[in-house]
C-alpha cells in the first residue's frame, strides 16, 4: 500500500536560517508525483511545490526546493531564508495512480509543523 | 477572482441530525474532492468526483453521501451514521489537463463541524 511518512511532528528554525523538512514515501508505482502545501493556523492548504518521479531536475519554486532522493524514496522539502510567516504546519503528499487509472487522489502524511523563531 | 467556496465556516450538528457542507468553485475544474482533518493529523479522504453525476468512495466514506449535479459543485452530507463527526473538513478541486497528472489540488478554507 502507498504511504507518506512524516517523522518530524514539529521543527523550529530561526529566521532568515534554511530548513528542512523530511518525506519518505512508499509505493510500487513506476509513476508518481509528490507534493507539498503548507497549512497555517487559519487551516487553507497552500499548493507550495511537485515533484514528478520521472524529473530528472529536483523541482524548485521561489525559497522552496525539494531534495528529490529516488532511491531512498525521500522527498524533502527545503525552504530557505526562513520568515516569520512560514510558521504554519507542512504535508507531503503523493499522488495515486497514473496515465488512465490516475485519480488525482492524493495520500498525505502526518504533517511537520514548522515554528519561525524571529 | 476564481476559487473554491466552502460554507459555513463553522457548523453545529445535533444527535441524529444530518448536516450539508457546500463546496463550490468557479475554476472550470473537473475534479472535486472532499477530506476531513482530524486535530493534529493529515488528511483522509472521504469522496472524490472526476466528473459530473459520478462520484467514487474515498478510505473514510462511511456516514458520508455526496452528489455531483453541476461541475461547480460537491456538496458533502455528514449523516447520523457517522458517529464521530467533529473535525475540520476541506474540499478541494483539480484540473484534469493530462495523464500525468502533475496539476496540484485547490483547496477551500475548509468547514469547522463540532456536535451540540
Amino acid at each position: 500500500a502507498q504511504k507518506i511518512t512524516q517523522t518530524q511532528p514539529g521543527m523550529f528554525v530561526q529566521e532568515k536560517e534554511a530548513v528542512t523538512l523530511d518525506c519518505t514515501y512508499d509505493t510500487s508505482d513506476q509513476s508518481y508525483g509528490l507534493f507539498w502545501y503548507k497549512q497555517p493556523s487559519s487551516g487553507e492548504m497552500i499548493f507550495l511545490i511537485y515533484q514528478g518521479s520521472y524529473d530528472e531536475q529536483n523541482a524548485t519554486e521561489g525559497r522552496y526546493s525539494l531534495n528529490f532522493q529516488k532511491a531512498r524514496k525521500s522527498a524533502n522539502l527545503v525552504i530557505s531564508a526562513s520568515q516569520l510567516g512560514d510558521s504554519a504546519m507542512y504535508f507531503c503528499a503523493m499522488r495515486e495512480g497514473h496515465g488512465s487509472s490516475n485519480t488525482g487522489k492524493l495520500i498525505f502524511g502526518q504533517g511537520t509543523t514548522l515554528q519561525v523563531k524571529p | 477572482d476564481g476559487g473554491i467556496t466552502q460554507s459555513p465556516k463553522y457548523l453545529f450538528r445535533k444527535e441524529g441530525q444530518n448536516v450539508t457542507l457546500s463546496c463550490e468553485q468557479n475554476l472550470n475544474h473537473d475534479a472535486m474532492y472532499w477530506y476531513r482533518q482530524d486535530p493534529g493529523q493529515g488528511l483522509r479522504l472521504i469522496y472524490y468526483s472526476q466528473i459530473v453525476n459520478d462520484f467514487q468512495k474515498g478510505d473514510i466514506a462511511e456516514g458520508y453521501s455526496v452528489s455531483r449535479e453541476k461541475k461547480e459543485s460537491f456538496p458533502l452530507t455528514v449523516t447520523s451514521a457517522q458517529k464521530n463527526p467533529t473535525a475540520f473538513y476541506l474540499c478541494a478541486s483539480r484540473k484534469e489537463l493530462n495523464w500525468e497528472g502533475n496539476q496540484p489540488q485547490h483547496f477551500g478554507d475548509g468547514t469547522r463541524l463540532s456536535i451540540l
